[in-house]
């Protein structure tokens, strides 16, 4: 079955950078695309990017630029987000989620990690 | 980036119960919208995409309509299971933009 397991909590300082990766099994990794989507109390559900595992291409929300990377590692069927420059506001839960068609890029998200909570504090 | 307006935020409802969420769009998305169900804890799931088609194996009783900048999600007979709380989103342009929320309780 397919399955996406995040690693584990992490704890930051403000002015750090954070990389959340992301195991795929059930599938075949590079056939689907991977989103990074964080979840906030104030901000609600964000969506931050994707990544396509087969050629490496991605695209980041305008407001992640600049700080975001998406990467993929085929050969472990892993899919990392690193986020640099870390204020309080970045504190959340981050969630890396699967494009529901091979091959092509959809924004519908049919099977998610169990998320990673990321707090940023001093 | 498009703005996603759910409304209502909250509703208390019974089991049984048809339930009908809003969700508006700053501008027109065509039919670019997702539904999704999230239970406290878990990551979200896909119900709805393209405003109407029911995703696999999500029961019958979840439906969606709506195009260009109104949608609607709809529960008939709601059931124990479907206590949560439903998002929506827009796949159409920018910044994939999600609703702010709308939780479902019991009465």
């Amino acid at each position: 079955q397919v399955q996406l397991v995040q690693s584990g909590a992490e704890v930051k300082k403000p002015g750090a950078s954070m990389k959340v990766s992301c195991k795929a099994s059930g599938y075949t990794f590079s056939d689907y695309y991977i989103h990074w989507i964080r979840q906030t109390p104030g901000q609600g559900l964000e969506w931050m990017g994707w990544i396509n595992p087969h050629t490496g291409g991605t695209d980041y929300a305008q407001k992640f630029q600049g700080r975001v990377t998406m990467t993929g590692d085929t050969p472990l069927s892993t899919a990392y987000m690193e986020l640099s420059r870390l204020t309080s506001d970045d504190s959340a839960v981050y969630f890396c989620a699967r494009d529901f068609k091979a091959y092509q890029l959809f924004f519908s998200l049919d099977y998610w990690g169990q998320g990673t909570l990321v707090t940023v504090s001093s | 980036d498009i703005q996603m307006t759910q409304s209502p935020s909250s509703l208390s409802v019974s089991v049984g119960d048809r339930v009908t969420i809003t969700c508006r769009a700053s501008q027109g998305i065509r039919t670019y919208l997702n539904w999704y169900q999230q239970k406290p804890g878990k990551a979200p799931k896909l119900l709805i995409y393209d405003a109407s088609s029911l995703q696999s194996g999500v029961p019958s009783r979840f439906s969606g309509s709506g195009s260009g900048t109104d949608f609607t999600l709809s529960i008939n007979s709601l059931q124990p299971d479907d206590f949560a709380t439903y998002y929506c989103q827009q796949t159409y342009i920018g910044a994939r933009t999600f609703g702010g929320g709308t939780r479902v309780e019991i009465k």
